[in-house]
């Protein structure tokens, strides 16, 4: 069965370090977003993406925060200068095209982001 | 999106049915409702939905009320791999936007062996 996967599973950096998470969603699906989720708390909507710009954020999602699918498989978050309070399982997801009731998103495993 | 409420925390004896409900009093007509779980810090995922009619897939089965207010979640035979947050969310669809989900707190449930 296909899957969302999402590289790294863990990242550790420095506050103020750039870093770059990466999702591979399902290979014919066309709405993609990413959630967060703080340790103990909600999983929250950060963006969502469809033909190739962004049709959705959240105010999480900031100047620091940016997206891109840089290829036909790749859909990549990056934050420019890790905060403390950015410390967070990240959560790509994917949608299929279509129909009124297929809403359902399939999520990858995450990436846990540390930041020191 | 209408809004739901569920119970912080569930137990259900390993090899009996889990019944997990939700009240979306204020639920509109165009509204479906969702069910996603979370196990331990994975990536959550999708169950279920339904609109009005009772649904069943190989994982569970959704039983709305016919005044939809409210919703039951069944896992037929709980098993403990099934421990985790269940997420039930409302969501409407019209055709166009993101569709972005809106996760509350859900209810934690614990098969006990």
């Amino acid at each position: 069965e296909p899957e969302v996967t999402q590289t790294p599973s863990h990242q550790v950096t420095q506050m103020g370090q750039e870093v770059i998470l990466r999702c591979v969603p399902i290979s014919n699906h066309l709405y993609f977003y990413w959630y967060r989720q703080i340790l103990g708390q909600k999983v929250e909507f950060l963006v969502s993406f469809y033909n190739n710009e962004i049709s959705e954020k959240s105010e999480i999602f900031d100047d620091q925060f940016s997206v891109e699918r840089p290829d036909g498989s790749n859909f990549t978050l990056k934050i420019r200068s890790t905060k403390l309070e950015d410390s967070a399982m990240y959560f790509c997801a994917s949608r299929p095209p279509g129909l009124p009731f297929t809403d359902t998103q399939y999520f990858g495993p995450g990436t846990r982001l540390t930041v020191l | 999106d209408a809004k739901t409420t569920q119970p912080p925390s569930m137990d259900c004896a390993e090899g009996r049915a889990a019944n997990l409900p939700c009240n979306h009093s204020t639920i509109s007509g165009n509204e479906y409702v969702y069910w996603y779980r979370q196990i331990h810090s994975q990536g959550p995922q999708y169950i279920i939905h339904g609109l009005k009619n009772n649904e069943t897939n190989e994982m569970a089965s959704l039983i709305i009320t016919e005044d939809r207010k409210s919703s039951t979640l069944i896992l037929p035979h709980a098993t403990l791999r099934d421990t985790a947050v269940y997420y039930c969310i409302v969501r409407s669809y019209s055709g166009a936007g993101s569709y972005q989900l809106t996760f509350g707190k859900g209810t934690k449930l614990s098969v006990i062996p």
